[in-house]
């Protein structure tokens, strides 16, 4: 099984561009993440879908929007990317709507801004 | 906001010892979760124990929950070069039970980086 993955693995972007990370997960699961990772800050939460067709705002949201496409896909935005967006952006995902439970991880994309 | 944090931020033993992490929390839980994260990649969990649980084995992995001084301990027994990883606690906080997940929701600490020497 793929699990959760995530595109693209690898951007660079400058001041003001914007483009748009990809997560979608195989394993029917109703719950996706995406959570910003930074040296020494540990994860934090940017957005998250309890289930298809909502979406809420996690702990940092400002700069980022986000599409439940359907079951399985999850995208995060940048509009307008600024340098502190640098920084590792994982998906995640779990079976059931609410937190009693395990998350699964895709392997981050890795996001420069200059 | 972070709730959990772990102790110490950086651990190198020999090969076969013990290795000990600690997590503190601030605020009630419902349970508390270990993940742990290969340099470069994404975090797996490990184990979860329930507030009502004070202790949980996983073959070489012993997690302990002390809710009165709001702490959990994690220990690798017999380590082993491939165990090299950063180790984080996760917790969901007992308020997000009836919000459906706020913002808080599962909140990670900053990582115990264990480094197993050959």
């Amino acid at each position: 099984n793929a699990g959760v993955t995530q595109t693209p693995k690898f951007q660079v972007l400058k001041t003001g561009q914007s483009m748009t990370l990809q997560c979608a997960q195989d394993m029917n699961h109703n719950s996706m993440y995406w959570y910003r990772q930074d040296p020494g800050m540990g994860l934090r939460l940017i957005y998250y879908s309890a289930s298809e067709g909502t979406t809420d705002k996690g702990e940092v949201p400002n700069g980022y929007n986000v599409s439940r496409l359907n079951k399985r896909e999850f995208s995060l935005r940048l509009e307008s990317a600024a340098p502190s967006q640098t920084s590792v952006y994982f998906c995640a995902s779990s079976k059931d709507r609410g937190w009693a439970g395990e998350l699964f991880f895709g392997e981050g994309s890795r996001l420069t801004v200059l | 906001s972070q709730q959990g944090e772990e102790d110490p931020q950086a651990l190198s033993i020999q090969e076969g010892e013990n290795a000990t992490m600690n997590c503190s929390y601030k605020t009630s839980i419902n349970n508390l979760q270990w993940y742990r994260q290969n340099s470069g990649r994404g975090l797996v969990h490990l184990i979860l124990i329930r507030s009502n649980e004070r202790e949980k084995h996983s073959g070489r992995l012993r997690v302990t929950l002390d809710t009165s001084k709001k702490s959990s301990s994690l220990l690798i027994t017999a380590s082993r070069a491939a165990d090299t990883a950063s180790y984080f606690c996760a917790t969901e906080n007992k308020a997000d039970m009836y919000s459906g997940g706020g913002a808080d929701g599962l909140t990670f600490g900053k990582g115990t980086h264990l480094i197993i020497q050959p």
